[in-house]
């Protein structure tokens, strides 16, 4: 059974302050996804990373790919309360199925 | 420009009831997939099709369940006989032939008494 675990779990930061969340499986990924979920909608994506080492910039949010494409992180900078939401990765093992598991999702709240 | 419409947005069912969720994927898209989501958890996979066509139903238990993505109208996830245990979110994407971006639906949200 492929895993994806993703730490921590539960964030509770001040508005302003820096964090990282973490991705890992003991698998392989061809690619790997970053998405945030609101309460009551569905995931919405925000990032795909592809090659090993990779480091992709979203406004405030750096998402980087482990060189061995077995982890990932995604730091934010300054965060806001806008920020708040569950997080979640999905990797797909198999490039081309399309087949995306995903973690267990780490849910931050960013307090004013 | 409509995104992936799912419906009913909230279904209520008692043991033993049949439900049916409906998934409209986005304009030009061939591909669906099914997620279902427990509370405070992340997304499950269930099922993956194409037009007409089963790719990958890996995560679908092997009774009650059954999904559909026929050639007319919308993909079809089936529950028979539902359990509380059933009692989810479930959420349908979609994604054009040939990309790895999916689009997700706002989900269904089923409660079983």
């Amino acid at each position: 059974t492929q895993l994806l675990e993703q730490s921590p779990q539960f964030l509770s930061i001040q508005e302003g302050e820096n964090l990282t969340v973490y991705c890992n499986s003991s698998s392989v990924f061809s690619s790997l996804q970053w998405y945030r979920q609101e309460p009551g909608e569905g995931p919405v994506l925000l990032v795909t990373v592809v090659t090993g080492g990779e480091v992709k910039k979203l406004k405030r949010l750096t998402f980087q790919f482990g060189d061995a494409r077995k982890d990932s992180s995604l730091h934010i900078t300054a965060a806001q309360p806008g920020d708040t939401g569950l997080y979640l990765c999905a990797g797909e093992w198999t490039s081309g199925t399309y087949k995306y598991i995903f973690g267990t999702g780490t849910r931050l709240k960013v307090l004013a | 420009n409509a995104g992936v419409m799912q419906n009913p947005r909230h279904l209520v069912r008692r043991r033993g009831q049949e439900a049916r969720l409906r998934c409209s994927p986005m304009k030009g898209h061939s591909h669906v997939y099914w997620y279902r989501q427990l509370p405070e958890e992340g997304l499950k996979f269930m099922v993956y099709l194409q037009k007409e066509n089963i790719i990958d139903e890996s995560g679908m238990p092997k009774e009650r369940f059954s999904a559909e993505f026929p050639k007319e109208g919308p993909s079809i996830l089936r529950i028979q006989q539902v359990v509380r245990g059933d009692s989810a979110a479930y959420f349908c994407a979609s994604s054009a032939r040939g990309t790895g971006e999916l689009f997700f639906g706002e989900g269904s949200r089923l409660t079983v008494l």
